[in-house]
Parts: C-alpha cells; structure tokens; sequence
C-alpha cells in the first residue's frame, strides 16, 4: 500500500516569509512524486514533480521541492511568498499505479 | 494544452436520483480518472479507466459506477444518490507511458443531494 502524509491543515504567513510544506510518503519501491495546487475557484494544477535525477525539483512560480529518499519525504519550498499564493497545496504520489493524494495543506498569505 | 471539461460546474438533486457526471479530455489519453474531494480528506480515487470500456475500481468505489464508451469520454454514475454523496467530483486525464504519469485535471462539479 502506499500512502501521503502532510504535516500541516493550514499555515498562515505574512507575506516575504519563507514557506515549507513537509510531505512524506510511505511505498517501498521507486516512487514519482508531485505538488499540485489548487487556487480559489480554479483547477488543480501542477506546480512540480520528481522523476528521477536531481533530487532539488524547480516548478511554476518559484517553487522548489527536494526528495530525500532517507527520510521519504517531498518538501515543497518557497523563499519569499506572495499574496497571491493562496491556495490548497496537495502532494501526491504514484507508486505501484494510481496517484495517491495527501489531505492537503490551506495556505493563506496575508498582505 | 490539454483541456479536460466537466459537463456541469454546480449541480443540485434529490436523494434517490439517479446522477450522471460527465467528462470529456481532448488530448487521446488513455487513462482517465474520478476523484472526489472533500474539506479534510484531499483527493479520494473512486475509479478509473486505462482504455475505453475498461475499469478499475479505486479507493471508494461503493455507491458509484463509470461508464467509458469512446476514449475521450468518461462518466461517473450515482445510481441513488444519498446525502453523503454531496462533495466536489474530479475528472482527470493522463497519457499512457510506462514513466510518471502526471494527471490534468477538470474544474470539478460541486454536488449537492438534498
């Protein structure tokens, strides 16, 4: 079975704060990961995702990510939010077939 | 850019009414998928399909049944709605490759059973 845990319901931060959002999996095998985001009254989207490689990911809008493997964690990583990154954050892994998503993390930034 | 549409935005029946969520991708991908999303809960897979007239249950199936006659069309039925079906359904899209399969998402269809 594979599974997605993320650490946080809801972060609150101020904009220019930093930004990380912990994500760790749990599947034996190799693994493809992603962070989708969901922005209000918009479509899931995909903001990055691991294949293989270098495990510091770069995505949309100035977000990275890195794979630790020893740790089976995914943490999304922004070094100076904005207003405008708002939104649902949801990891997610595909191991053996089908994606397996996390519950979500709600991220509001005030101005 | 792939275009995954969803037949209705917003959508409001009556328990014990049969419901039927419609999906449409424009970019030939074989795999399609149902989600449901629920405050709290994330994404939960319902079911999904690799080729037409194919299916796969996922992860909370019951209550539900899908419906793939052409490839590019995907259904999701509820034979008898009930109250705890009300939720936001997700349609998504992938291609078919051996390597990671990054899905597209619908704008989803916020239901309501009264």
């Amino acid at each position: 079975a594979q599974s997605v845990s993320q650490h946080n319901h809801h972060v609150i931060l101020s904009e220019a704060a930093s930004l990380e959002l912990g994500c760790n999996y749990s599947y034996g095998g190799t693994v493809n990961l992603f962070w989708y985001v969901q922005y209000p009254g918009q479509h899931l989207q995909l903001l990055l995702k691991y294949f293989s490689g270098d495990p510091l990911v770069k995505g949309i809008k100035g977000f990275e990510a890195e794979f630790i493997k020893s740790k089976f964690s995914f943490n999304l990583r922004k070094p100076s939010v904005q207003w405008s990154d708002t939104a649902e954050y949801f990891c997610a892994l595909k191991g053996y077939s089908t994606l397996t998503f996390g519950k979500g993390t709600m991220l509001l930034v005030s101005p | 850019d792939v275009k995954v549409t969803q037949s209705s935005r917003y959508l409001v029946k009556r328990t014990g009414e049969k419901v039927f969520l419609e999906c449409v991708q424009d970019m030939d991908h074989e795999n399609m998928f149902w989600y449901r999303q629920d405050p709290g809960l994330g994404l939960r897979l319902i079911y999904f399909s690799y080729d037409v007239k194919m299916k796969e249950k996922g992860d909370i199936p019951e209550g539900y049944s899908v419906s793939r006659e052409k490839k590019e069309r995907f259904s999701l039925i509820l034979e008898s709605a009930s109250t705890n079906q009300t939720s936001m359904y997700l349609c998504a899209s992938s291609p078919h490759t051996k390597t990671y399969n990054e899905q597209f998402f619908g704008p989803g269809t916020r239901l309501t059973v009264l």
